[in-house]
């Protein structure tokens, strides 16, 4: 079966641009991921989507990063303004069934990633 | 929240031997606390997990370990390989209803010397 697609996998932009990635999941899974993993650390989670709706997006900054999933199945992430900050790899996972539950369907499948680069 | 932490940073061994990658975690409440590998250009891959319920599960070279009362959890590599080189996290999170969010350690670079 194919995995998680992403795209691109590197950008480089000024800061104070703007950026999008895309994530197209596995197919028939209901929960999509965004994580940003900054160099030398493990991936942190920055929303969550149940099917087109949000779950969790606590650790987004509201303020630059937005994201989306409008028909359930692909989604994009976008940051504007970038920051410097801002550099990092940006991982798309889904899952069959929610983080949440105590299944062994919940197993996260991640995206290669988009590697980040602001200038 | 959940904090995880993860020792050492950097591990290099030779092959054949065997590597000990150690967590501990901060939530009480956790029962979920997978292992990810990741290699240069790729996202992190499952390769184990352990659930609350039992203290140690192996599946072929790879085992994992779980001391709740201590709280830390332990992934063990027996037998290396080159092709084991890889960052490896270890990760922790609670189950049950609503978002919970998996929380991971900073990861150990794995170094398999041939």
């Amino acid at each position: 079966e194919a995995g998680v697609a992403q795209s691109p996998r590197y950008k480089i932009i000024e800061k104070r641009q703007s950026v999008a990635f895309w994530c197209n999941p596995i197919s028939g899974h209901a929960t999509l991921y965004w994580y940003q993993q900054i160099l030398g650390q493990g991936p942190k989670l920055l929303i969550q989507f149940q099917n087109n709706g949000v779950v969790d997006d606590s650790q987004l900054p509201k303020d630059r990063f937005s994201a989306e999933r409008l028909k359930g199945v692909d989604s994009t992430l976008k940051i504007q303004p970038a920051k410097l900050e801002d550099s990092a790899v940006y991982l798309c996972a889904s899952s069959l069934r929610p983080s949440g539950m105590n299944s062994s369907y919940n197993e996260q499948f991640f995206g290669p990633g988009t590697r980040l680069t602001v200038l | 929240g959940e904090n995880v932490e993860q020792h050492p940073s950097t591990l290099s061994v030779q092959e054949g031997d065997s590597a000990v990658i150690k967590c501990t975690y901060s939530d009480s409440a956790s029962n979920y606390f997978p292992w990810y590998k990741q290699e240069l250009g790729k996202g992190p891959q499952l390769i184990i997990d352990i659930r609350s319920n039992v203290g140690e599960k192996k599946d072929q070279r790879i085992a994992v370990t779980l001391n709740k009362t201590a709280k830390h959890f332990s992934l063990h590599i027996t037998e290396t390989q080159p092709e084991d080189s890889a960052v490896y996290f270890c990760a922790a999170r609670r189950s049950g209803a609503g978002s919970y969010q998996l929380t991971f350690g900073k990861g150990t670079k794995l170094s398999v010397i041939p």
